[in-house]
Order: C-alpha cells, then structure tokens, then sequence
C-alpha cells in the first residue's frame, strides 16, 4: 500500500524559513515525480511545486518561486519543500502527492497524504 | 498562465439525479485534464484522468467528457456519500493548476 505521511509543519513568524518533509513507502520512490499541493484554511487545492524522479525537471507557483525550493533523496524515499520568507497567506495544509510517471509533466496525482499544517502568524 | 474556471461553484440535488459539473480553461489543454473529489476533512482522491478515464475503483456513476477548453465531470445518479467539494485539474504544462471547485450536497 502505497503512503505518503508529510511532517514538519507548524507555527512560524512571518519572513522566517521551515522545511516540510514527506516520508514515501509501498512503491519505488525513484520511479515517479512528486508533487507539493496546498489548501489555506476553507479554500481550494492550490499547486505548490513538482520535481521529476531525478530532480532534472523542477517547477513552481508563481506565488512561491523564489522562496521554495523543493528537493528530493531517492535513498531516503523521501521528499522536502524548504520554505524561506514565509509569508501569512502561505498558511495551508500542506500536501505531498504521487504522480503517475516519473516525468514532471504531465502528469495527475495519486495518492496524496495526510498533510501537514503550517501557520504563518506573528 | 491557462485557468481553470469551474461551474457552478455549489450546486445542491436529490439522491438520484444527474449532477453535471462544467470546467473550462482560457486556452486549449487537449485532454490534459484531471477530476478529483474531496469529501469534508478528508484528502482529495482521484476520481478522472485523461478527461475521461475513469481511477480504478471509482463507482461507474462517474464519468468525464470533453478534450480543448470544455469538459464536464457527470455523477449520473447522485449517492449519498458524494457529498463532497470536486475539482478539475489541468496538467498539459509547467503550472498545474487547479479549478475553484463545485461543493455537491444533498437536497
């Protein structure tokens, strides 16, 4: 069974950094691209970020390039999202999701985890 | 960038009835197109991908229609448990955008 179980999140003040992480079982990490997808608070699914299985395609919201990077370790089976100057409308739970193929794009998600909150606020 | 505008964005019906929901992009996304479903505090699940392949195990009262701009997301006798937020996806490039989503409930 596959399972995405994301951790890391928390409260932060706004303009400091937190690094989210994804741990990855039940299938070959190294054989698919991974995704990065929020949701604030009562609204909708917004994508973050993706990265192909080897790291070599890599993209971003508009709304979080240049102050997330996404990153993966294929030996650890495991997926991060380093967020820097985090600001109050960054506020969302936090998912990580299995794309179908290795490839960036195209590509739909599933399964998706849990998520992990993190809450920007001074 | 291409958005996703879904319509509407509630909608309340009977159990039985034929739900119809809509989602159109700005500029031509082929097939390239994804359907999920989110029930209340849970994650979202794949319920359509290829505009019209349906995930396996999803009940076959689910269906998808439509390639360029236009597609329709078709609940053909509304259950119970479908009560849920639905969301269109387009993934033909770099930025894989979201709809608004359409909340479903039950009359």
């Amino acid at each position: 069974e596959v399972q995405l179980v994301e951790s890391g999140g928390g409260l932060v003040q706004p303009g400091r950094s937190l690094r989210l992480s994804c741990a990855a079982s039940g299938f070959t990490f190294d054989d698919y691209a991974m995704h990065w997808v929020r949701q604030a608070p009562g609204k909708g699914l917004e994508w973050v970020s993706g990265i192909s299985w080897n790291s070599g395609s890599i993209g971003y919201a508009d709304s979080v390039k240049g102050r997330f990077t996404i990153s993966r370790d294929n030996a650890k089976n495991s997926l991060y999202l380093q967020m820097n100057s985090l600001r109050a409308e960054d506020t969302a739970l936090y998912y990580c999701a299995k794309a179908h193929s290795g490839w960036y794009i195209p590509n739909w998600f599933d399964p998706w985890g849990q998520g992990t909150l993190v809450t920007v606020s001074s | 960038d291409i958005q996703m505008t879904q319509s509407p964005s509630s909608l309340s019906a009977s159990v039985g009835d034929r739900v119809t929901i809509t989602c159109r992009a700005s500029q031509g996304i082929s097939n390239y197109l994804a359907w999920y479903q989110q029930k209340p505090g849970k994650v979202p699940k794949l319920l359509i991908y290829a505009a019209s392949t349906l995930q396996s195990g999803v009940p076959s009262r689910f269906s998808g229609s439509g390639s360029g701009t236009d597609f329709t997301l078709t609940i053909s006798s509304l259950q119970p448990e479908d009560v849920a937020t639905y969301y269109c996806q387009k993934y033909n490039s770099a930025l894989l955008t979201f709809g608004g989503g359409t909340k479903v409930e039950i009359k």
